[in-house]
């Protein structure tokens, strides 16, 4: 059965840093594409980033040069560093596998103020 | 980029009702859509993908069709547990993925 679950989530000043985990089970991660996903509260959903197979990373505009996807193949987690985090940057933070986000994690809040 | 323009934006109904949700795509994206349903405070789970297909484990009342830019999602008799909000979801243009701005299903 596959299974995401995130974690790393919290209260962060603007400024900050934070990394995101998404630990996977079911499935290889470094096979599949990984995005993040992020949805701020009572708002739609917005993609953030994805990860290919190969190693390939893609960003969205509101993110890129302050975030970082990445994975650890031996733990077979998928990791989220973002760093200059900002008010608009709080959201809940999915995970989800393959090119056509078929599976997701449950979430985890991000919030960002002072 | 791809943009998806979802409608309605919200809609009410009874249970029994035939509802249909409609995303449009800026240009054609073959079958590369999915539907998610999404309960407060859950993650979005998908309904359909390529389009078309129902995803294991969602009952068949759920239906999707459309190719090219027109999408639709059907729910053929509404039930209790189907009040959400629905999303359509594009990855004909990945890595840049888009999504529909969501239908909130409410009961009438």
């Amino acid at each position: 059965e596959v299974q995401l679950v995130e974690s790393g989530g919290g209260l962060i000043q603007p400024g900050g840093s934070l990394r995101l985990s998404c630990a996977a089970s079911g499935f290889t991660v470094s096979s599949n594409y990984m995005s993040w996903v992020r949805q701020a509260p009572g708002k739609g959903l917005e993609w953030v980033s994805v990860i290919y197979s190969g190693g390939s990373t893609y960003y969205a505009d509101s993110v890129k040069g302050r975030f970082t996807i990445s994975r650890d193949n031996s733990k077979n987690t998928l990791y989220l560093q973002m760093n200059s985090l900002r008010a608009e940057d709080t959201a809940v933070y999915y995970c989800a596998s393959d090119v056509a986000l078929g599976y997701w994690g449950q979430g985890t809040l991000v919030t960002v103020s002072s | 980029d791809i943009q998806m323009t979802q409608s309605p934006s919200s809609l009410s109904a009874s249970v029994g009702d035939r509802v249909t949700i409609t995303c449009r795509a800026s240009q054609g994206i073959r079958n590369d859509l999915g539907w998610y349903q999404q309960k407060p405070g859950k993650a979005p789970k998908r309904l359909i993908y390529a389009a078309s297909s129902l995803q294991s484990g969602v009952p068949s009342r759920f239906s999707g069709s459309g190719s090219g830019t027109e999408f639709t999602l059907t729910i053929s008799s509404l039930q209790p547990e189907d009040f959400a909000t629905y999303y359509c979801l594009q990855h004909n243009s990945y890595p840049r993925y888009t999504f529909g701005q969501g239908t909130k299903l409410e009961i009438k």
